[in-house]
């Protein structure tokens, strides 16, 4: 099973200032990965996948890179909206598994 | 819209059963690949069962094998888990995924609660 570990577990930012989330994965993951937002009461939303393409209705702030083991998650410039928990999850063999979450708090 | 809408989840006693349903809403349901996962505060997020558009093909996660049972009706756009031998650690949020043509999970429902007590 591939193990994803996020970094940092909480990230306290103000509005309209940079955050970068990582994921890491135990063994290499190619670029089959994807970044989640969760809401406080929502069922996560899908943000990009194949590490770098934006899902339909994402804004341009939310970018992601990385590919192998390593991936970053980025928010431009934070908006109130973006306050939220974010998954990284892979689907390279099952159990596709996801990561245990970074909060962005303001 | 595309929507899913979870029921069947309550208040369940260790070793008993229960039915989870996802009614699926505009797109082509027969189309899609369509899986369950659950979460809680402690494991997170887990994919926990998956079936492909005609029913033909299934996945379990190791934890859940030989007790929860995965299945589809096209004719009603809907997607079932059937769960038995109910643990305490199955408590959790279940919540029913679409996965999308590059095989990613882009339509949730809103999750239905599954407490596992006695």
């Amino acid at each position: 099973e591939v193990v994803l570990t996020q970094s940092p577990a909480t990230l306290s930012l103000s509005p309209g200032e940079r955050a970068t989330l990582s994921c890491r994965t135990s063994q290499s993951v190619s670029n089959y990965l994807a970044w989640y937002q969760q809401k406080p009461g929502q069922a996560p939303r899908l943000l990009i996948y194949d590490a770098s393409n934006r899902a339909t209705g994402i804004p341009a702030r939310f970018s992601g890179s990385g590919s192998g083991t390593d991936f970053t998650l980025t928010m431009s410039s934070l908006e109130p909206e973006d306050f939220a928990v974010y998954y990284c999850q892979h689907r390279t063999g099952w159990p596709w598994t996801f990561g245990q979450g970074t909060k962005v708090e303001i | 819209e595309v929507q899913l809408v979870e029921s069947g989840g309550g208040l369940v006693q260790p070793g008993g059963s229960l039915r989870l349903s996802c009614a699926a809403s505009g797109f082509t349901f027969s189309d899609y690949t369509m899986h369950w996962l659950r979460q809680t505060p402690g494991k997170g997020l887990e994919c926990v069962s998956a079936i492909n558009p005609t029913g033909a093909t299934t996945f379990y996660t190791n934890s859940v094998k030989g007790r929860f049972s995965i299945s589809r009706d096209n004719s009603k756009n809907t997607l079932y888990l059937q769960m038995g031998s109910l643990r305490p650690e199955d408590m959790a949020i279940y919540y029913c995924a679409r996965l999308s043509s590059g095989s990613w999970f882009d339509c949730w429902g809103q999750g239905t609660l599954v407490t596992v007590s006695s």
